[in-house]
């Protein structure tokens, strides 16, 4: 049973527009949800978080909302830069929870010149 | 600044062998964690600790084992190497464990069983 899900296996953008990625999850106790981006051969890189008491978050051109009666966030990238292809991973933690994170399948974002 | 660091970077393995994965982290952290990475699958917890001399089993623990004797270092040993454990492997710590506390990850290490 999969509890972070991220449907959506790939997404290509046009450089200069937004790019929206979607993740929906399933555990009511999840408080913290971060998103991840992810180049070849890398590990896994901290982009930007919120917590479940909060319905948006934003750092720069990142910006991460949340619908908590609906169980799903987003992620914002405004204006989309070639440097932001990459996988990026939604992933959900409890209130103490940050070393048993739980983890979206991905999505690859392909953004083109 | 070396953050996690993880070796070997790649390793081959016939079914049967043992083999130790190495983590390391020089950031203080006490929170560390082992996660695979499987096609399609995201990232899934094998094992965590949170300080030294404590660890716990996350989602996926069959036919691994870990141990903390410090606070700099996670090893994960593959006891009897199976075609299952074909992976890529990650380790990652946090300074707390409050669920805002981002992991900082390392690059990974492929392992290959045949």
């Amino acid at each position: 049973d999969q509890q972070v899900k991220q449907n959506s296996p790939s997404l290509s953008v046009q450089e200069g527009r937004i790019s929206i990625l979607n993740c929906d999850y399933t555990n009511s106790m999840f408080d913290y949800f971060l998103w991840y981006k992810k180049y070849p051969a890398e590990g896994p890189t901290f982009l930007i978080s919120i917590s479940s008491i909060k319905d948006k978050n934003e750092d720069g051109r990142f910006t991460v909302f949340l619908n908590k009666s609906a169980k799903h966030l987003s992620l914002h990238i405004v204006p989309s830069q070639p440097g932001d292809s990459a996988v990026y991973f939604c992933a959900a933690s409890e209130i103490q929870g940050a070393q048993k994170l739980v983890f979206g399948q991905g999505t690859r974002l392909t953004i083109n010149p | 600044n070396a953050g996690v660091t993880q070796t070997p970077k790649f390793q081959v393995l016939k079914t049967g062998q043992s083999m130790t994965l190495q983590c390391a982290q020089d950031m203080n952290h006490e929170y560390m964690s082992w996660y695979r990475q499987d096609p399609g699958m995201g990232l899934r917890l094998i094992h965590y600790s949170v300080g030294a001399g404590i660890t716990d089993q996350g989602e996926v623990p069959n036919g691994y084992n870990v141990s903390r004797s410090t606070t700099e270092d996670f090893p994960l040993r593959l006891l009897s190497a199976a075609p299952s454990q074909t992976s890529v492997y990650f380790c990652a710590s946090s300074s707390s464990g409050w669920g805002d506390q981002p992991q900082h990850f390392g690059d990974g290490t492929r392992l290959s069983i045949l």
